[in-house]
């Protein structure tokens, strides 16, 4: 069964940074075709994608978060790292990562999800 | 960058009531890179359809999803009161990829 799992700070602080954890299993990011993206929803909005890493290393970033972020991989461990920079409360909400695989056609967009991992930013 | 408008805002229906929710584009999406997402609260959005029109694994066939260009809609056949969640569209063909606002579905 293929899984994944967040893990971070719950709380930081204005102007910190942020280093979030998915985790995965079940499946490898070294296969192609594979990307996991992280996505957040803020409280009472909509969710939003942030950051995608393919299997060949390849970045990709929402405009908003361009500057602000790194996405990076560690095919050792199973694991995929968001980092934030100069953290705002508005970037507070539930972080989310998720798998795409474009192994098929079509593909099936975000078919797993981890159960997300909740950050405030307050002082 | 796509945007994405769903509408309605809220949904407010009674079990056993047809459910038609509209997600448009601000430029054409590819079909085949068009999903919808069925989120509850504190658990994992769930992916329901995807290439617009599939059904995701385990998926009931009371949901349905068509359309093509910029216009898309996510149908629930026969609601039931498990059905209450935010739906989101989203295409994922154009980065930076896409989220609609989510269409609130509640049930009477």
């Amino acid at each position: 069964q293929d899984t994944l799992r967040e893990s971070g700070p719950a709380l930081v602080k204005p102007t910190q940074t942020l280093t979030l954890t998915c985790t995965f299993s079940g499946f490898s990011l070294t296969s192609s075709g594979v990307s996991v993206s992280w996505i957040r929803l803020p409280p009472g909005k909509a969710l939003e994608w942030l950051a995608r890493i393919d299997w060949d290393d390849e970045k990709f970033y929402s405009t908003s978060l361009k500057t602000r972020a790194t996405i990076s991989k560690d095919t050792s461990k199973n694991q995929v790292l968001l980092t934030m920079t100069n953290m705002d409360p508005v970037d507070t909400g539930t972080y989310y990562c998720a798998r795409m695989s474009v192994t098929s056609y079509p593909p099936k967009a975000f078919d797993v999800w981890g159960q997300g991992t909740v950050v405030t930013v307050s002082s | 960058e796509i945007v994405l408008t769903q509408s309605p805002g809220t949904l407010s229906l009674s079990p056993g009531e047809r459910a038609t929710l509209s997600c448009r584009a601000s430029q054409r999406v590819t079909s085949d890179y068009l999903a919808w997402y069925q989120h509850k609260p504190g658990q994992a959005p769930r992916l329901l359809i995807y290439g617009a029109s599939r059904r995701a694994t385990g998926i009931p066939d009371r949901f349905s999803g068509s359309g093509s260009g910029t216009d898309f809609s996510l149908t629930i056949g026969r609601l039931e009161p498990e059905d209450s969640a935010v739906y989101y569209c989203q295409q994922y063909r154009h980065s930076p990829w896409t989220f609609g606002q989510g269409t609130k579905v509640e049930i009477k």
